[in-house]
């Protein structure tokens, strides 16, 4: 069983509908990552938390650190959204390396 | 600000042969880690350099090997290419370990 798990798999909206992507982890964690990956591979980080809730524009990202679940979430969606979205937790194993979820493929139809 | 720079963006070579990769992190970043991404695995945690020593390992088999130079540049080797190490290899710099990453663009290894 992998240690991050992300939901769903695959996401596909129509143009202006709010999307909502789920991250859980089964340790404790320090951080949690969202990271956004487009076609030809390139990853841009987007929100770093380990508490509470952080916006950027039309991304707002929520972690629960009791419920061990964190959210990306992602306002009046566009087709330039679509994008792989992962998850990524620095677990509290003593380092601070990266355990990765499996990603979510988010799909912003016209 | 320049951003993490890997070199070269594309490279195919031939089982048994071995590679190296290069990763500039941006200017000030001391934490540099390595990722490999395949379509069967995911994205995997390689291995992490600070400050020119070796901080953390994946799960990898010793073919996989990294080293950071006192200016923070770091490189990536591996010997004994298997066709399996065909993958996206990422890096990351950060101004400390566990801090927020900073990707490069990737290198594409296809093994042939």
């Amino acid at each position: 069983k992998n240690e991050v798990e992300q939901s769903p798999q695959n996401l596909t909206a129509q143009e202006g509908e709010f999307i909502t992507i789920n991250c859980s982890y089964s340790v404790g964690i320090s951080a949690l990552h969202w990271l956004q990956q487009h076609p030809g591979g390139g990853i841009v980080s987007l929100f770093m938390l380990s508490s509470g809730k952080k916006k950027h524009g039309r991304l707002i990202a929520t972690i629960n650190i009791q419920e061990k679940h964190s959210s990306l979430h992602i306002t009046a969606s566009h087709p330039r959204d679509s994008a792989v979205y992962i998850c990524a937790a620095i677990l509290n194993f003593g380092n601070e390396k990266l355990t990765f979820g499996t990603g979510t493929r988010l799909t912003i139809i016209p | 600000k320049a951003g993490v720079t890997q070199t070269p963006r594309y490279l195919i070579k031939t089982r048994g042969q071995q590679v190296t990769l290069s990763c500039s992190p941006i200017s000030g970043h001391r934490s540099v880690s390595w990722y490999q991404q395949t379509p069967g695995q995911g994205l995997q945690f390689l291995f992490e350099y600070f400050s020119e020593t070796q901080r953390n390992k994946g799960n990898f088999p010793g073919r996989f090997s990294g080293r950071q130079f006192s200016n923070s540049r770091s490189e990536m080797n591996v010997s004994t290419l298997e066709l399996g190490d065909s993958a996206l290899y990422l890096c990351a710099s950060s101004l400390f370990a566990g801090g927020g990453y900073t990707f490069g663009s990737g290198t594409r290894l296809t093994v042939v």
